[in-house]
C-alpha cells in the first residue's frame, strides 16, 4: 500500500548527541513537512520541501536541519538535541501544484526522548 | 500572520448529541480548510476539508461550514458516537514566499463523547 514510513518510531538520545529521523514515501508526492507536536499541542510545521526546494519556517531553531536526497525520503537532523526538543515528530507529504492545494499524509510519527 | 484560533479546547458531549467546533483563520487569502482526527499516540487523520469556492460540505455525519466573510469555519459531527472521542484539530492553508502553500493548525479540541 502506498504510504508514508517514519523510522524509528522510537527514538531516544542523550542531551546534545546528534539524532536523524527519517521519512520515506511510495505516494510520489512533490512536497515533505516534518512537523513537530508536543503533548497537547499541535502540528507546529519546521520546514518542508516543494521539490527541491528548501522552505524554512522563520522560528525553526538552527538546531534543526533536513535533507531531502530524493523524492522518496526526507530526513531531519538534530544537531544538539536539548531537552525541549523532546516531542512527536510527524512527517507528511502532498501532491502539489501551483493550482490547487491536496490532502497531507502523516506519518506514524517518531517519539522522541532526551536524556 | 499566519493565525488560525480554534474554540473551545475541550468539549463533552452525551452520546447521540451534536458537537460543535469552531476556528477563525487570519489571512483573507487562505483557500484550503481541512479537519484532521488525532487519537491518542496515532497520526492526524483528516476526517474532511473544504475549498474556499463552497460554503458547506457533508460526508454523512461530519460537516464543515465555510464562511469566508468573516472568516471563520466550523466542524459539526452529528448523532456521536464514542469513538468519535478524540482531538481535533483544524487547519487552512497559508502562501509561502516560494509561492507554493502550507497549513497552519489550530490549538485542538479535545472531543469526549460520554456513553
Amino acid at each position: 500500500d502506498a504510504m508514508v514510513i517514519q523510522n524509528p518510531r522510537y527514538q531516544v538520545t542523550q542531551f546534545g548527541k546528534p539524532v536523524t529521523l527519517s521519512c520515506s514515501q511510495t505516494l510520489n508526492h512533490n512536497v515533505m513537512y516534518w512537523y513537530q507536536q508536543k503533548s497537547s499541542q499541535a502540528p507546529k510545521l519546521l520546514f518542508h520541501y516543494y521539490d527541491k526546494d528548501f522552505n524554512n519556517e522563520a522560528d525553526t531553531p538552527d538546531n534543526f536541519q533536513s535533507r531531502r536526497p530524493n523524492t522518496s525520503f526526507c530526513f531531519l537532523d538534530i544537531r544538539s538535541p536539548g531537552l525541549g526538543d523532546a516531542a512527536m515528530y510527524l512527517c507528511a507529504t502532498s501532491r502539489e501544484d501551483f493550482s490547487s492545494y491536496n490532502e497531507q499524509f502523516f506519518g506514524p510519527g517518531t517519539r522522541l526522548t532526551v536524556l | 500572520g499566519e493565525n488560525v484560533e480554534q474554540h473551545p479546547s475541550t468539549l463533552s458531549v452525551q452520546e447521540g448529541d451534536s458537537a460543535v467546533i469552531k476556528c477563525t483563520y487570519s489571512d483573507s487569502a487562505s483557500n484550503y480548510f481541512p479537519w484532521y482526527k488525532q487519537e491518542l499516540g496515532k497520526r492526524p487523520q483528516l476526517i474532511i476539508d473544504i475549498r474556499s469556492n463552497v460554503g458547506e460540505k457533508k460526508d454523512q455525519r461530519i460537516a464543515v461550514t465555510l464562511n469566508k466573510t468573516a472568516k471563520h469555519f466550523s466542524l459539526h459531527i452529528t448523532e456521536t458516537q464514542p469513538e468519535d472521542s478524540a482531538v481535533y484539530f483544524c487547519a487552512a492553508s497559508f502562501s509561502t514566499r516560494f509561492g507554493n502553500e502550507k497549513l497552519t493548525f489550530g490549538t485542538g479540541t479535545r472531543l469526549t463523547i460520554i456513553p
